[in-house]
Protein backbone atom coordinates (compact mmCIF):
# COMPACT_ATOMS: atom_id res chain seq x y z
CA UNK A 1 0.00 0.00 0.00
CA UNK A 2 1.63 3.61 -1.34
CA UNK A 3 1.84 6.05 2.10
CA UNK A 4 1.00 9.57 1.82
CA UNK A 5 2.72 11.52 -1.02
CA UNK A 6 3.88 15.10 -0.71
CA UNK A 7 4.96 17.04 -3.76
CA UNK A 8 6.78 19.05 -3.87
CA UNK A 9 9.39 17.69 -1.56
CA UNK A 10 11.86 21.27 -1.72
CA UNK A 11 10.54 24.54 -3.07
CA UNK A 12 12.09 28.31 -2.77
CA UNK A 13 10.13 31.56 -2.90
CA UNK A 14 10.09 34.98 -2.16
CA UNK A 15 8.29 36.93 -0.10
CA UNK A 16 4.61 38.03 -1.35
CA UNK A 17 4.62 34.94 -3.42
CA UNK A 18 1.73 32.30 -2.89
CA UNK A 19 2.79 28.79 -2.70
CA UNK A 20 0.32 25.49 -3.00
CA UNK A 21 1.52 22.20 -1.77
CA UNK A 22 -0.27 18.78 -2.47
CA UNK A 23 -0.93 16.02 -0.18
CA UNK A 24 -2.17 12.28 -1.36
CA UNK A 25 -3.28 10.36 1.51
CA UNK A 26 -3.14 6.68 1.87
CA UNK A 27 -5.80 4.97 -0.11
CA UNK A 28 -8.94 4.23 1.66
CA UNK A 29 -8.24 7.34 4.16
CA UNK A 30 -10.63 10.23 4.24
CA UNK A 31 -9.36 12.74 6.62
CA UNK A 32 -6.12 14.74 5.74
CA UNK A 33 -4.57 17.09 8.45
CA UNK A 34 -1.62 19.61 7.99
CA UNK A 35 1.06 20.89 10.25
CA UNK A 36 3.30 23.24 9.70
CA UNK A 37 6.84 22.52 12.01
CA UNK A 38 9.59 25.25 12.74
CA UNK A 39 12.62 25.43 14.66
CA UNK A 40 11.55 27.74 16.73
CA UNK A 41 7.62 26.94 17.32
CA UNK A 42 8.11 22.92 16.56
CA UNK A 43 5.25 21.38 15.38
CA UNK A 44 2.08 22.87 15.25
CA UNK A 45 -1.40 22.40 13.95
CA UNK A 46 -2.77 23.78 10.55
CA UNK A 47 -6.38 22.48 9.59
CA UNK A 48 -7.58 18.94 9.41
CA UNK A 49 -10.08 17.91 6.45
CA UNK A 50 -12.58 14.79 5.82
CA UNK A 51 -15.02 13.70 3.35
CA UNK A 52 -14.06 17.59 1.31
CA UNK A 53 -15.01 19.73 4.51
CA UNK A 54 -12.52 21.67 6.62
CA UNK A 55 -13.20 20.07 10.56
CA UNK A 56 -10.61 21.94 12.61
CA UNK A 57 -8.69 25.12 11.92
CA UNK A 58 -5.23 25.90 14.18
CA UNK A 59 -4.24 29.45 15.17
CA UNK A 60 -3.18 30.40 11.80
CA UNK A 61 -3.86 33.37 9.83
CA UNK A 62 -6.08 33.52 6.70
CA UNK A 63 -3.04 33.45 4.30
CA UNK A 64 -2.91 29.71 5.18
CA UNK A 65 -6.21 28.07 3.51
CA UNK A 66 -6.55 24.42 2.30
CA UNK A 67 -8.98 22.47 0.58
CA UNK A 68 -9.54 18.31 -0.14
CA UNK A 69 -10.88 17.28 -3.60
CA UNK A 70 -13.57 14.27 -3.83
CA UNK A 71 -11.01 11.88 -3.93
CA UNK A 72 -9.46 13.20 -0.46
CA UNK A 73 -6.27 14.86 -2.09
CA UNK A 74 -5.70 17.78 -0.27
CA UNK A 75 -3.84 20.99 -1.29
CA UNK A 76 -2.72 23.40 1.11
CA UNK A 77 -2.15 27.57 -0.31
CA UNK A 78 -0.20 29.85 1.66
CA UNK A 79 -0.62 33.54 -0.02
CA UNK A 80 1.42 36.78 0.49
CA UNK A 81 4.43 34.68 1.91
CA UNK A 82 6.42 35.99 4.75
CA UNK A 83 9.98 34.73 6.04
CA UNK A 84 8.41 33.15 9.38
CA UNK A 85 7.04 30.88 6.87
CA UNK A 86 9.84 28.94 6.07
CA UNK A 87 9.31 25.69 7.68
CA UNK A 88 8.60 21.45 7.18
CA UNK A 89 5.11 21.16 6.10
CA UNK A 90 3.82 17.68 7.11
CA UNK A 91 0.72 15.96 5.89
CA UNK A 92 -0.84 13.72 7.86
CA UNK A 93 -3.92 10.87 6.95
CA UNK A 94 -5.75 8.73 9.15
CA UNK A 95 -8.54 6.12 8.94
CA UNK A 96 -10.60 7.65 11.39
CA UNK A 97 -13.76 7.18 10.01
CA UNK A 98 -16.24 10.55 11.56
CA UNK A 99 -16.90 12.48 13.85
CA UNK A 100 -14.96 15.07 16.59
CA UNK A 101 -14.20 12.16 19.23
CA UNK A 102 -13.33 9.48 16.96
CA UNK A 103 -9.38 9.18 16.08
CA UNK A 104 -7.44 7.20 14.48
CA UNK A 105 -3.52 6.84 14.18
CA UNK A 106 -1.84 9.12 11.74
CA UNK A 107 0.10 8.45 9.00
CA UNK A 108 2.67 11.12 8.01
CA UNK A 109 4.12 12.07 4.64
CA UNK A 110 7.70 13.08 4.20
CA UNK A 111 7.00 16.88 4.23
CA UNK A 112 7.50 19.75 1.83
CA UNK A 113 10.40 22.12 2.83
CA UNK A 114 9.64 25.72 2.29
CA UNK A 115 11.72 28.58 1.97
CA UNK A 116 10.77 32.13 1.75
CA UNK A 117 13.93 34.94 0.80
CA UNK B 1 1.33 28.48 28.49
CA UNK B 2 2.01 24.88 26.97
CA UNK B 3 -0.63 22.25 26.99
CA UNK B 4 2.25 19.68 26.41
CA UNK B 5 5.02 19.27 28.53
CA UNK B 6 7.78 16.28 27.61
CA UNK B 7 10.79 14.89 29.56
CA UNK B 8 13.85 15.64 29.17
CA UNK B 9 14.67 17.70 26.44
CA UNK B 10 17.59 15.27 25.55
CA UNK B 11 18.56 11.89 26.35
CA UNK B 12 22.01 9.77 25.95
CA UNK B 13 21.91 6.47 26.74
CA UNK B 14 24.44 3.74 26.12
CA UNK B 15 23.47 0.89 23.69
CA UNK B 16 21.17 -1.84 25.81
CA UNK B 17 20.01 0.78 28.46
CA UNK B 18 16.11 1.27 29.19
CA UNK B 19 14.66 4.42 28.32
CA UNK B 20 11.85 6.39 29.48
CA UNK B 21 10.35 9.72 28.30
CA UNK B 22 7.73 11.81 29.99
CA UNK B 23 4.79 13.47 28.29
CA UNK B 24 2.27 15.74 30.74
CA UNK B 25 -0.24 17.52 29.35
CA UNK B 26 -2.96 19.78 31.12
CA UNK B 27 -6.53 19.45 29.31
CA UNK B 28 -8.89 16.34 28.69
CA UNK B 29 -8.03 14.33 25.59
CA UNK B 30 -9.33 12.05 23.05
CA UNK B 31 -6.22 10.75 22.48
CA UNK B 32 -2.49 10.89 22.98
CA UNK B 33 -0.36 10.23 20.32
CA UNK B 34 3.99 9.26 20.45
CA UNK B 35 5.89 10.39 17.20
CA UNK B 36 8.93 9.23 16.26
CA UNK B 37 11.12 11.75 13.60
CA UNK B 38 14.76 10.84 12.18
CA UNK B 39 17.33 13.63 10.91
CA UNK B 40 15.47 14.82 7.69
CA UNK B 41 12.08 15.36 8.71
CA UNK B 42 9.90 12.21 8.32
CA UNK B 43 7.71 11.29 11.10
CA UNK B 44 6.14 7.99 11.87
CA UNK B 45 3.34 7.44 14.42
CA UNK B 46 4.48 5.07 17.56
CA UNK B 47 1.63 4.83 19.20
CA UNK B 48 -1.88 5.98 19.63
CA UNK B 49 -3.38 5.86 23.16
CA UNK B 50 -6.24 6.81 24.87
CA UNK B 51 -6.34 4.21 27.76
CA UNK B 52 -4.13 2.25 29.44
CA UNK B 53 -0.83 0.48 27.64
CA UNK B 54 0.82 -0.32 24.69
CA UNK B 55 3.51 -2.93 23.35
CA UNK B 56 4.92 -2.87 20.00
CA UNK B 57 8.43 -4.75 20.16
CA UNK B 58 11.03 -2.92 22.20
CA UNK B 59 8.57 0.24 22.92
CA UNK B 60 5.76 0.27 25.71
CA UNK B 61 3.32 3.31 25.79
CA UNK B 62 1.31 3.83 28.94
CA UNK B 63 -1.53 6.43 30.02
CA UNK B 64 -2.83 7.74 33.28
CA UNK B 65 -5.90 9.80 31.93
CA UNK B 66 -6.64 10.52 35.71
CA UNK B 67 -2.79 12.24 36.44
CA UNK B 68 -2.89 13.80 32.32
CA UNK B 69 0.58 11.99 32.15
CA UNK B 70 2.17 9.06 29.30
CA UNK B 71 5.34 7.56 29.22
CA UNK B 72 7.25 6.00 26.54
CA UNK B 73 9.96 3.27 27.41
CA UNK B 74 12.67 1.70 25.25
CA UNK B 75 14.12 -1.33 26.19
CA UNK B 76 17.21 -2.37 25.30
CA UNK B 77 17.99 0.38 23.08
CA UNK B 78 19.96 0.74 20.28
CA UNK B 79 21.81 3.47 17.76
CA UNK B 80 18.69 2.90 15.30
CA UNK B 81 16.53 4.27 18.22
CA UNK B 82 18.49 8.00 17.94
CA UNK B 83 15.61 10.58 16.97
CA UNK B 84 13.49 13.10 18.34
CA UNK B 85 9.86 11.59 20.30
CA UNK B 86 7.23 13.52 20.21
CA UNK B 87 4.15 13.33 22.08
CA UNK B 88 0.89 14.83 20.79
CA UNK B 89 -2.41 14.99 22.02
CA UNK B 90 -5.56 15.09 20.26
CA UNK B 91 -8.22 17.81 22.68
CA UNK B 92 -11.75 18.24 20.80
CA UNK B 93 -10.53 20.41 17.66
CA UNK B 94 -6.93 20.36 18.37
CA UNK B 95 -4.00 18.92 18.06
CA UNK B 96 -1.31 20.31 20.85
CA UNK B 97 2.41 18.56 20.37
CA UNK B 98 5.18 18.76 22.58
CA UNK B 99 8.51 20.12 21.80
CA UNK B 100 10.17 16.52 21.85
CA UNK B 101 13.02 14.43 23.61
CA UNK B 102 16.34 14.15 21.61
CA UNK B 103 17.40 11.21 22.36
CA UNK B 104 21.15 9.63 21.33
CA UNK B 105 21.98 5.88 21.75
CA UNK B 106 25.85 5.56 21.58
CA UNK B 107 26.83 1.95 20.62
Amino acid sequence: KAGVTQTPRYLIKTRGQQVTLSCSPISGHRSVSWYQQTPGQGLQFLFEYFSETQRNKGNFPGRFSGRQFSNSRSEMNVSTLELGDSALYLCASSPRTSGVSDTGELFFGEGSRLTVL
Amino acid sequence: KNEVEQSPQNLTAQEGEFITINCSYSVGISALHWLQQHPGGGIVSLFMLSSGKKKHGRLIATINIQEKHSSLHITASHPRDSAVYICAVRFGNQFYFGTGTSLTVIP
